[in-house]
């Protein structure tokens, strides 16, 4: 069974400071690699993707992947209060539309 | 352009009844994927249908069902409604993918409760 793994929280971190959230994967099929943000209440808004190993960076968002030890992580600059949400870790195999979501991170950042 | 509309946003059955539900995905996208959202198993795929045919299929019971029309609007339908289908219910639309696979975008949602 394909699993997606993270940690639940809560992570607090001051406003300013980085946030560094993780996820790894059961599936070494795994190809496509997803980030979504969640506030209650609301629906999963997509942030990120990545399909390569390495970085992949978009404004205060960053993306890291690495398929040899099945882990991607996600690293937000300059936390600001507005990024206090449940951040899902979310992947695919080949071109499958199916997307196995981990159970979510809650971050809060401190004023 | 605009984003995947559901419809209704919030639903009340009772059990033993059935539930349909609506969803417009973006324009020009042509896949629709549906997914439980209940805060003990998290978000857990349902099924996908592109062009029309149901690509793929979640672990769920048969009484979970799906189509989608020639215009990639997609319903889905839950007969003899069980307590434990209360949930948000969450569509998302992607185009067609490449080989990694397409973003999906999420709708808000139908909030479905079953007393």
């Amino acid at each position: 069974q394909k699993e997606v793994e993270q940690n639940s929280g809560p992570l607090s971190v001051p406003e300013g400071a980085i946030a560094s959230l993780n996820c790894t994967y059961s599936d070494r099929g795994s190809q496509s690699f997803f980030w979504y943000r969640q506030y209650s209440g609301k629906s999963p808004e997509l942030i990120m993707f990545i399909y390569s190993n390495g970085d992949k960076e978009d404004g205060r968002f960053t993306a890291q992947l690495n398929k040899a030890s099945q882990y991607v992580s996600l690293l937000i600059r300059d936390s600001q209060p507005s990024d206090s949400a449940t951040y899902l870790c979310a992947v695919s195999s080949g071109s499958a539309r199916q997307l196995t979501f981990g159970s979510g991170t809650q971050l809060t950042v401190l004023p | 352009k605009a984003g995947v509309t559901q419809t209704p946003r919030y639903l009340i059955k009772t059990r033993g009844q059935q539930v349909t539900l609506s969803c417009s995905p973006i324009s020009g996208h042509r896949s629709v994927s549906w997914y439980q959202q209940t805060p003990g198993q998290g978000l857990q795929f349902l099924f996908e249908y592109f062009s029309e045919t149901q690509r793929n299929k979640g672990n769920f019971p048969g009484r979970f069902s799906g189509r989608q029309f020639s215009n990639s609007r997609s319903e889905m339908n839950v007969s003899t409604l069980e307590l434990g289908d209360s949930a948000l219910y969450l569509c998302a639309s992607s185009s067609t993918p490449g080989l990694a696979g397409g973003e999906q975008f999420f709708g808000p949602g139908t909030r479905l409760t079953v007393l």
